[in-house]
């Protein structure tokens, strides 16, 4: 079973900041299948990035991913207020089954 | 428009049983694989079950296979999830999933539902 560490747990930036989160797979994953969410507080988490590097329909191009064997980047280019939240990376497995890393929250500093 | 409505949330006493439902419409249900996913109060996300179009291949984490057994109606465009044998641990917001196969992501979530397991 693949798991999936992001660092760091919290990143503390101000808006107009650059953001870079880190999302590190037990053992390699194909770029296809690795895939980021964003989720604000009381709210369902939204898709931003899937396939590694390509954005969703809707999301900014302030957004972008990176990335490919074991380690993957969500950048965010320059912080907008609406950006702070917890972010997720996802991977689908072998088996089917959906893996997501333990969150990283990009608080207002 | 995509709308995945999910229901049957609740408090129900450790051993108990609920029945998750999740109504989808503005897309051909049919043709997608579904999921639920969870997230406990104040934690991360966690994958619980999947079952692709047909109902032929269904999926389940570790934690609760054995528990919960997912279901489909397509003719009712209804996605199901029957949970026995509750747990603390199973305490969470429910979310309905809708599964692209192209982009292997999830590209549409419902809104949740609060299951809280407690006596």
């Amino acid at each position: 079973e693949i798991v999936l560490t992001q660092s760091p747990g919290t990143l503390s930036l101000s808006p107009g900041e650059r953001a870079t989160l880190s999302c590190r797979a037990s053992q390699s994953v194909s770029s296809s299948y690795l895939a980021w969410y964003q989720q604000k507080p009381g709210q369902a988490p939204r898709l931003l990035i899937y396939g590694a590097s390509s954005r969703a329909t809707g999301i900014p191009d302030r957004f972008s991913g990176s990335g490919s064997g074991t380690d993957f980047t969500l950048t965010i280019s320059r912080l907008e207020p609406e950006d702070f939240a917890v972010y997720y990376c996802q991977q689908y497995g072998s088996s089917r089954a959906l893996t997501f890393g333990g969150g990283t929250k990009v608080e207002i500093k | 428009e995509v709308q995945l409505v999910e229901s049957g949330g609740g408090l129900v006493k450790p051993g108990g049983s609920l029945r998750l439902s999740c109504a989808a419409s503005g897309f051909t249900f049919s043709s997608y694989s579904m999921n639920w996913v969870r997230q406990a109060p104040g934690k991360g996300l966690e994958w619980v079950s999947s079952i692709t179009s047909s109902s032929t291949y269904i999926y389940y984490a570790d934690s609760v296979k054995g528990r919960f057994t997912i279901s489909r109606d397509n003719a009712k465009n209804s996605l199901y999830l029957q949970m026995n044998s509750l747990r603390a641990e199973d305490t969470a917001v429910y979310y309905c999933a809708r599964f692209n196969l192209v982009i292997r992501g999830i590209d549409y979530w419902g809104q949740g539902t609060l299951v809280t397991v407690s006596s």
